[in-house]
């Protein structure tokens, strides 16, 4: 079985500076790790992911997420925020077969001006 | 290609009644699953279909079925609605590189 932890339940941070919205896993098997964002009274949307190769990846809208297996981690962060990225973001594994996601309790981002 | 769709968006029911949702996938894709998502239990994984048969399901009583048609179409359906299972249900198509796409859920309130 997996399970996700989000550190942070609340992270505010103002306009351009950095964030880094933490995700640890646990898993006894091989796993996909995604983030999905969602914005108020909308579903999830699939920001990035990781399933092999590079543990870099990164999203259109200049996120991105490392994927560190000795630490069972999978961080998300940018480098300068905008107001429109305040929104819940979630961590999700799955196994490699692509099950079920198992997420965690989500970390809502919010950017002051 | 259109995203999830799912219907109807917002539902009141009292408790006692039954709901059925529905779920539209991307074109092409073939699993459906569905989540409930409330604020004190967070996202939590209901059920999963490929091609007409439920492959995994999540830890819900026996209240909450579901199915899915040979068109890759879903439906759920919650019989005698307590007032716990008022929350956003969403249904999400996975694609056959495991990323799942998510509707924008259905907001089921029951009183």
């Amino acid at each position: 079985a997996q399970s996700v932890t989000q550190l942070d339940s609340q992270v505010p941070v103002f306009e351009e500076a950095p964030v880094e919205l933490r995700c640890n896993y646990s898993s006894s098997v091989s796993v996909y790790l995604f983030w999905y964002v969602q914005y108020p009274n909308q579903g999830l949307q699939l920001l990035l992911k990781y399933l092999s190769g590079s543990t870099l990846v990164e999203s259109i809208n200049g996120f991105e997420a490392e994927f560190n297996k000795s630490q069972t981690s999978f961080h998300l962060r940018k480098p300068s925020v905008h107001i429109s990225d305040t929104a819940e973001y979630f961590c999700a594994v799955s196994d490699i077969y692509g099950n079920k996601l198992v997420f965690g309790a989500g970390t809502i981002l919010r950017v002051k001006s | 290609k259109a995203g999830v769709t799912q219907t109807p968006r917002y539902l009141i029911k009292t408790r006692g009644q039954q709901v059925t949702l529905s779920c539209s996938p991307i074109s092409g894709h073939r699993s459906v699953s569905w989540y409930q998502q409330t604020p004190g239990q967070g996202l939590q994984f209901l059920f999963e279909y490929f091609s007409e048969t439920q492959r995994n399901k999540g830890n819900f009583p026996g209240r909450f079925s579901g199915r899915q048609f040979s068109n890759s179409r879903s439906e759920m359906n919650v019989s005698t609605l307590e007032l716990g299972d008022s929350a956003l249900y969403l249904c999400a198509s996975r694609s056959s590189s495991y990323e799942q796409y998510f509707g924008p859920g259905t907001r089921l309130t029951v009183t």
